[in-house]
């Protein structure tokens, strides 16, 4: 069946400081990646979608790699704030399916 | 709309009753969702429509769940006979179907925490 797996554990990271996140996939085979920020009580908001044929978008500070031979995706925030503190969230999308989330990964950015 | 709006945003009931939940997509997006998030745990997918039509009902957890979505806008997901179990936040969001400019990136309502006493 179709998995997604993200970093299990809570990231914890100081300002300033680059937080690299990791989504996994098994048994897909996704043409497009997005990636989502959930703050508590409230619903995901879509933040990067990049497609199969792309190595690598950046908007702002964040970048998102898509390797298709390992079936990853690593999300990267560089020069962290608090304010970036959230539940990110990864949905491989492939066509004609459901958009399935990861289970997310906490980040906590202290200052 | 603005937005994805749900209703009621919150709903407290007894084991046993029926409820109701609706979701009004943004105006012109075809997909709609939903999802379902206990509490601290990850969003879980129940349902979605392309149009009127539900081309992936995989995610219901059992027969009490029904969703249907009428004039290709508004939504209903109804609980039957709700148990303890079904606690938690329903999410609905909405999309343009992805392709061309479109990143079909979902929008997400604010849910509607549901609780079973």
């Amino acid at each position: 069946s179709q998995k997604i797996e993200q970093n299990s554990e809570a990231l914890n990271i100081q300002e300033g400081k680059t937080a690299t996140l990791t989504c996994n996939y098994t048994n897909y085979s996704p043409a497009y990646l997005q990636w989502y920020r959930q703050d508590p009580g409230r619903g995901p908001v879509f933040l990067l979608l990049i497609r199969e044929n792309e190595k690598e978008k950046r908007k702002e500070r964040l970048k998102v790699t898509f390797d298709t031979t390992l079936k990853q995706s690593l999300f990267h925030i560089t020069a962290s704030q608090p304010a970036d503190s959230a539940t990110y969230l990864c949905a491989p999308l492939q066509a004609g399916t459901a958009l399935i989330f990861g289970k997310g990964t906490t980040l906590s950015v202290s200052s | 709309g603005a937005g994805v709006s749900q209703s009621p945003s919150n709903k407290v009931t007894e084991k046993g009753k029926d409820v109701e939940l609706r979701c009004d997509p943004i105006s012109g997006h075809t997909a709609l969702y939903w999802y379902r998030q206990s509490l601290g745990q990850g969003l879980e997918f129940l349902i979605y429509f392309q149009g009127n039509s539900a081309p992936d009902k995989s995610g219901l957890p059992s027969d009490r769940f029904s969703a249907e979505r009428t004039g290709g806008s508004v939504s209903t997901l109804t609980i039957q006979r709700t148990q303890q179990e079904d606690s938690a936040v329903y999410l609905c969001a909405s999309s343009l179907y992805l392709g061309g400019a479109s990143t079909g990136e979902l929008f997400f309502g604010e849910g509607s925490r549901l609780t079973v006493l």
